[in-house]
């Protein structure tokens, strides 16, 4: 089954400081993609990432970098000198391989407050 | 590109009030479209997979009479909550999915992009 564990709930930081969101996954499929979602306190859902299973690039999109290791089934993000605007929900979701709905499968997100 | 709208942003009624809600991909076409329901700080959860043309496809334990799922084209997919209770009251998102890629590839890497969400609040 699969599986989607960010066990960080909440993360304080103070401004500037660099933050590392941790995401592990399960899954038996060969074939799969990574996401992470931002959710800022106003709702709305904005899509950050997304890495397929073959891809072990590390991607990097201006302060925003991901580290996708296959060997410890782990895609963690990385926000370099962290601003206010960056405090959100951050949710990692592992694409499902049932038939071509591909349903998500959601972590429960972590919490980032980036205090002044 | 891959905006998607959903309205009304929040809603206030009465209970027993059906409440419906829209989903629409506005500058492409979405096969597939995804309803969430979010409690306070909490993750997604999927409610159901809404397919055009065909019915949708409902999570364990959601009531498909109570929530009812319209997929009627390739931009617009509809929520209806039926006599709406104030346990029923929360944070509704949808997603859709575009159409992309060539041959089996095709829907197989696409991300979902999502609304804006829906503000249930059932008095």
């Amino acid at each position: 089954a699969q599986k989607v564990t960010q066990a960080q709930t909440e993360i304080s930081v103070v401004e500037k400081e660099d933050v590392t969101l941790d995401c592990v996954y399960e899954t038996r499929d060969t074939t799969y993609y990574l996401f992470w979602y931002k959710q800022p306190p106003s709702g709305e859902l904005v899509f950050l990432i997304r890495r397929n299973s073959f891809d072990e690039q590390n991607e990097i999109s201006g302060r925003y970098s991901w580290n996708f290791q296959k060997s410890t089934s782990s895609f963690n993000f990385t926000i370099t000198a962290s601003q206010v605007v960056d405090s959100a929900v951050y949710f990692c979701a592992l694409s499902d391989n049932a038939g071509n709905n591909r349903k998500l499968i959601w972590g429960l997100g972590t919490s980032l407050a980036v205090n002044p | 590109g891959a905006v998607v709208s959903q309205h009304p942003s929040w809603v206030i009624c009465k209970s027993g009030t059906s409440v419906k809600i829209e989903c629409r991909s506005l500058d492409f076409q979405a096969t597939t479209m995804f309803w969430y329901r979010q409690f306070p700080k909490q993750s997604l959860m999927l409610m159901a997979t809404s397919n055009e043309g065909s019915k949708a496809t409902y999570e364990q334990g959601v009531e498909k009479d109570k929530f009812l799922i319209n997929h009627a084209s390739l931009t617009l997919s509809t929520l209806t909550v039926t006599s709406a209770h104030p346990e029923d009251s929360s944070f509704y998102i949808c997603s859709a999915r575009s159409v992309g890629g060539q041959g089996a590839l095709r829907l197989s890497n696409q991300p979902q992009h999502f609304g804006d969400g829906t503000r249930l609040s059932i008095l």
